[in-house]
């Protein structure tokens, strides 16, 4: 199964400023999505990374807010930008990994409190 | 329109006792696949198990079971043999052959009692 590091685990941001959201997974994917999960709730979809293009973004959800980087095939960044408590949320990374069978992994998350 | 059910928001189980975690959903589509994700209180997503809809034989793995009913649109999670660290949130999950998120249904909170 791949093994996906997200980083930070935790952070407490002050509102108004950015935080970027690092995701690396230990073997090549085609396919990386991150995904919000609001206090309480379950999970939506915000973007799909796409290497060497601009993500794909979810209805509600906007470059501005949410830059996504996806430089290789291993690794992808979330930014979220000028924060409000409304975005105190866990952050998820996920990966489709069809080499091994028709799964999709989950990064450990990052759980992030905006104050 | 919801694509996936959850209709038990808690649950609460004996140690060692099995318990059944509904999930019903919705898809006009004849390929699609059913997953289930476990998440403890630390808000890790832990795949559990995967149920393409042209399996013929319910998935297995290890204390998990997937009881698919294709007619009825069911796909519960049966966690046998339950311990105290199965008490997380289940949330069951579903992807369309014409699509790539997956969809999530809203979890059941299962807690394990000693």
């Amino acid at each position: 199964s791949a093994v996906i590091s997200q980083k930070p685990s935790r952070d407490i941001c002050q509102r108004g400023t950015s935080l970027t959201i690092q995701c690396q997974v230990d073997s090549q994917v085609t396919m990386m999505f991150w995904y919000r999960q609001q206090p309480g709730q379950s999970l939506t979809l915000i973007a799909t990374a796409n290497q060497g293009s601009e993500a794909t973004y979810e209805s509600g959800f906007v470059i501005d807010k949410f830059p996504i980087s996806r430089p290789n095939l291993t690794f992808s960044t979330l930014t979220v930008s000028n924060m409000s408590p409304e975005d105190s949320s866990i952050y998820l990374c996920s990966v489709d990994q069809l080499v091994s069978g028709n799964t999709i992994y989950f990064g450990e998350g990052s759980w992030l409190t905006v104050v | 329109a919801q694509k996936i059910t959850q209709t038990q928001p808690g649950m609460f189980v004996q140690e060692k006792e099995a318990v059944t975690l509904d999930c019903t959903y919705d898809t006009s589509d004849q390929s699609y696949g059913l997953f289930w994700y476990k998440q403890p209180s630390s808000g890790e997503m832990i795949f559990l198990i995967y149920q393409g809809s042209y399996d013929e034989q319910n998935a297995t793995e290890g204390r998990y079971s997937l009881n698919f009913q294709k007619a009825r649109k069911s796909a519960n999670l049966v966690i046998s043999a339950s311990q105290l660290g199965d008490s997380a949130m289940y949330f069951c999950a579903m992807r369309e052959s014409n699509d790539y998120k997956l969809s999530f249904g809203a979890g059941t909170t299962v807690t394990v009692r000693a």
